[in-house]
C-alpha cells in the first residue's frame, strides 16, 4: 500500500461549485497535514496547515483531517476559475529532531473551473 | 512577500555532464531542502540540509548529488554524471522553523 493516496483526476467543476479534494495514507506517524496548490510549471504554493484532527478554515478554503480513518480532505467553495491547478496533499510526521522536516506528497489532484 | 528564488529556470545537458542547480532561499529561514517532480510523478524527497549539513536523504540522494551553502544566501545542488533519468524538475524549499514548507518555482532539468 502507498503511503499516501490521490486520486489524480482530472476533476471538472462549473464555476460556483463547492469542490471536495481527498487524501488517504497509510503512515500513522504522520501528524502535519498540508495542502498545496501547483500551477503548470510552477513550484508547489502552501495553501493549508493543520495539525491536529478536526476543520481548519481560511476563506473559501476548509481543510478536514480525521486521524483515524487516515483520511484528509480539502473543500473549496465557491470555486472560481483562478482556482484551476493541481492540488497537492503533503504529510510529514513529527519532528524527529533531525534537523529535517521530510514531507510525503500525494500525487496530486488537476482540477479545472469552467467559467 | 519574500520568496525561495531558483536558477535557471531551464537547464538542459548531455548526460554524463555535471550540473549545478542553485537556489535562494527566504532569508531568516534555517532549513533548506531539495525535492524533484518527474513528469506525471509525486514530489519526491531528496535532502534536507540544517545547521551547515545534510541532516537527512532519500535514496534517490546517492553519491552522484551534492548540496552546499557556500555563503549565507545560497543553497545549490549539484550532479556530477547527469543521467537520462535526472530528467525532472528540481525544487528547492526552505523552512523557518516548522513543517511550513516554502518552495521556488523549479528548475526543469532535461537531460539529453
Amino acid at each position: 500500500q502507498k503511503e499516501v493516496e490521490q486520486d489524480p483526476g482530472p476533476l471538472s467543476v462549473p464555476e460556483g461549485a463547492i469542490v471536495s479534494l481527498n487524501c488517504t495514507y497509510s503512515n500513522s506517524a504522520f501528524q502535519y497535514f498540508m495542502w498545496y496548490r501547483q500551477y503548470s510549471r510552477k513550484g508547489p504554493e502552501l495553501l493549508m496547515y493543520t495539525y491536529s484532527s478536526g476543520n481548519k478554515e481560511d476563506g473559501r478554503f476548509t481543510a478536514q483531517v480525521d486521524k483515524s480513518s487516515k483520511y484528509i480532505s480539502l473543500f473549496i467553495r465557491d470555486s472560481q476559475p483562478s482556482d484551476s491547478a493541481t492540488y497537492l496533499c503533503a504529510m510529514s510526521p513529527a519532528y524527529s529532531g533531525a534537523g529535517s522536516y521530510q514531507l510525503t506528497f500525494g500525487k496530486g489532484t488537476k482540477l479545472s473551473v469552467i467559467p | 512577500e519574500p520568496e525561495v528564488t531558483q536558477t535557471p529556470s531551464h537547464q538542459v545537458t548531455q548526460m554524463g555532464q555535471e550540473v549545478i542547480l542553485r537556489c535562494v532561499p527566504i532569508s531568516n529561514h534555517l532549513y533548506f531542502y531539495w525535492y524533484r517532480q518527474i513528469l506525471g510523478q509525486k514530489v519526491e524527497f531528496l535532502v534536507s540540509f540544517y545547521n551547515n549539513e545534510i541532516s537527512e536523504k532519500s535514496e534517490i540522494f546517492d553519491d552522484q548529488f551534492s548540496v552546499e551553502r557556500p555563503d549565507g544566501s545560497n543553497f545549490t545542488l549539484k550532479i556530477r554524471s547527469t543521467k537520462l533519468e535526472d530528467s525532472a524538475m528540481y525544487f528547492c524549499a526552505s523552512s523557518l522553523t516548522d513543517e511550513k514548507l516554502f518552495f521556488g518555482s523549479g528548475t526543469q532539468l532535461s537531460v539529453l
